[in-house]
Parts: structure tokens; C-alpha cells; sequence
């Protein structure tokens, strides 16, 4: 089975300060990982992924995460959070052999307070 | 491209009757998924097709759920019949390559209100 924790249901931050949103995975053998973002009314975004490679992922809109297999974690970052990634953020964990779609966490609610 | 399109965008319906959702993917997109989104269970995958053919529909509720994707530019979610505990928000993705690269394309979703 694969899992996906996001321990916070929401995360505050004032604007310029940088943000953490937390997420902690279970999966058979290598996982793949995701990031989405949910404005309101509106069906998620993909924001990043980590496949392979270098731990420190870099995605859209300035937003990153850092893959952890010891701490089995895939935190999202931003050095400078803005009001306007106010909005719902989405873990997604699969296992390595794609045959699986992608099982969501609970989601994050993100508020930047200007 | 348009991106991926779901109708309708809101439907309320009373308990008993039938509800029929649709979508559109991206075009070239062989892959296309069903999600349920509710306050109480979050996102949910109902059903994933890959090249019209359906690959893990463990998530489908139960009987009164059936999904069909007749070719690669549609696919339908119907309920038969409804009942309050089905209103959430449905919504619809597509993606290339299988399940394999994660990087869904989400439609605008489905409200649906039973009451």
C-alpha cells in the first residue's frame, strides 16, 4: 500500500518569511513524489516531482522540496512566501512501477498573512 | 489546448436519481483518472483508465458507481442512483505516459449537491 501524511491542516506564515508545508510518505520501494496546489473552485496544479537524482527538487513559482529517504519526508519550501500562494497543497506519493495512480494527502492549507 | 473539460461544472439532483458526469481529456493524454474530493476523505481516486481501458477501479464505490471511457477524447461517471453521501466535488484528470510520470492535468471539477 502507499500513504501520505501531511501532518498540518494548516500553516501560517507572514509575507516575506519563508514557509515549510510537511509531508511524510509510505510506499513499496522507490518512491515517486509530488507536489499540487488547489486555488479555490479550481482543480489542482502540479507544482513539482521527484523522480531520481538530486534530493533538492526546484519547481514552479519559486517552490521547492527536499526528498529525505532516511526521514522518509518530501517537505515543500519557499525562501519568500507571497499572499498569493494563499491556497490547499497536495503531497502525492506512487511506487516505482507505475502501475498505481497517484494516492493524495489530506492537504495543507496555506495562509500568507501580508 | 483547452486543457482538460468537465461538465457540468454544478449539478444538484435529488436522491434516487440518476447523475451523469463528464470529461474531456487533453488531447494526446492516454491516461485519465477519476478523483473524488470531500471535506471528510479528501481526494479519493475512483477509477484510472489507461488507452480507454480501465486499470484500477478498487476505488469505485460500489454498484451504483460505473465509469466508461468509449474512446480517447471522452469519458463518463455516472451514479445510479444518487444519494446524499455522494455530493463532493469530482473531478477529472488526464496525463501522458500511463500513471508513470504523476504529472496529472486537473479539469475544473464537478460540484455535485444530492439532496
Amino acid at each position: 500500500a502507499q500513504s501520505v501524511a501531511q501532518p498540518e491542516d494548516q500553516v501560517n506564515v507572514a509575507e516575506g518569511n519563508p514557509l515549510t508545508v510537511k509531508c511524510t510518505y509510505s510506499v513499496s520501494g522507490n518512491p515517486y513524489l509530488f507536489w499540487y496546489v488547489q486555488y479555490p473552485n479550481r482543480g489542482l496544479q502540479f507544482l513539482l516531482k521527484y523522480i531520481t537524482g538530486d534530493n533538492l527538487v526546484k519547481g514552479s513559482y519559486g517552490f521547492e522540496a527536499e526528498f529525505n529517504k532516511s526521514q522518509t519526508s518530501f517537505h515543500l519550501k519557499k525562501p519568500s512566501a507571497l499572499v498569493s500562494d494563499s491556497a490547499l497543497y497536495f503531497c502525492a506519493v506512487r511506487d516505482g512501477t507505475g502501475r498505481r495512480a497517484l494516492t493524495f494527502g489530506s492537504g495543507t492549507r496555506l495562509q500568507v498573512q501580508p | 489546448d483547452a486543457g482538460v473539460i468537465q461538465s457540468p461544472r454544478h449539478e444538484v439532483t435529488e436522491m434516487g436519481q440518476e447523475v451523469t458526469l463528464r470529461c474531456k481529456p487533453i488531447s494526446g493524454h492516454n491516461s485519465l483518472f477519476w478523483y473524488r474530493q470531500t471535506m471528510m476523505r479528501g481526494l479519493e481516486l475512483l477509477i484510472y483508465f489507461n488507452n480507454n481501458v480501465p486499470i484500477d477501479d478498487s476505488g469505485m464505490p460500489e454498484d451504483r458507481f460505473s465509469a466508461k471511457m468509449p474512446n480517447a477524447s471522452f469519458s463518463t461517471l455516472k451514479i445510479q442512483p444518487s444519494e446524499p453521501r455522494d455530493s463532493a466535488v469530482y473531478f477529472c484528470a488526464s496525463s501522458e505516459g500511463g500513471a508513470y510520470t504523476g504529472e496529472l492535468f486537473f479539469g475544473e471539477g464537478s460540484r455535485l449537491t444530492v439532496l
